[in-house]
């Protein structure tokens, strides 16, 4: 199986802040890489797919890059909104893996 | 409007098997292009992924999970079948159901979770 290591495990920021996550895969997984958000109590959100491509009706100021093992997820802005947990997950081979999160807080 | 609901029991007691079902509207289970998947996530931790089944059947598992895992469609019902055997405590969790997405991105097919159920808080306890 392919193993997903996010870093930061949780981040504190403040709004407005510059926020970055990574997200490490165990072998080279092209761009087969996809981003959630979830809320408290709520199902997961899909922000990014394919690494680099917004989903429709996310806002701008969420952005990924990467490609191969290593991955980014940046907030260009942090929001109220935006203070969540957020997974990666590979989708270059089953079974499909997910990261074990990154919590953003308010600081 | 795409939307999914899990259903099924809320208690189950340890060894007996579980039986979830995702009922989906505003796609066909015939869509080449849609899948769906079961994810599920116990109290306080990270998502796990279970299963997925495609259009044509085509299905897979998580491999620590493999031996206690049966995916199924019914597309006249617009249901996603998932039954896990031999229920233990760690098993539970909430969990949901997604449609997967099958789609074309600088040249590669792939597929991503772009709709979810509001999931279903499974305990197994006795």
């Amino acid at each position: 199986d392919i193993q997903l290591a996010q870093s930061p495990s949780s981040l504190s920021a403040s709004v407005g802040d510059r926020v970055t996550i990574t997200c490490r895969a165990s072998q080279s997984i092209s761009i087969y890489l996809n981003w959630y958000q979830q809320k408290p109590g709520k199902a997961p959100k899909l922000l990014i797919y394919a690494a680099s491509s917004l989903q429709s009706g996310v806002p701008s100021r969420f952005s990924g890059s990467g490609s191969a093992t290593d991955f980014t997820l940046t907030i260009s802005s942090l929001q109220p909104e935006d203070f969540a947990t957020y997974y990666c997950q590979q989708t270059y081979s089953t079974p499909r893996t997910f990261g074990q999160g990154t919590k953003v807080e308010i600081k | 409007q795409v939307t999914l609901k899990e259903s099924g029991p809320v208690l189950v007691k340890p060894t007996e098997t579980l039986t979830l079902t995702c009922t989906v509207s505003g796609f066909s289970l015939n869509n080449t292009r849609m899948g769906v998947s079961w994810i599920r996530q116990p109290p306080g931790k990270a998502l796990e992924w279970l299963a997925h089944i495609f259009s044509k059947d085509e299905k897979s598992y998580s491999t620590s999970l493999k031996s206690r895992l049966t995916i199924s469609k019914d597309t006249s019902k617009s249901q996603v079948v998932l039954t896990m055997t031999n229920l233990d405590p760690v098993d539970t969790a909430t969990y949901y159901c997604a449609r997967l997405h099958i789609s074309m991105v600088r040249g590669l097919i792939t597929d991503f979770l772009d709709s979810w159920g509001q999931g279903t808080l499974v305990t197994v306890s006795s």
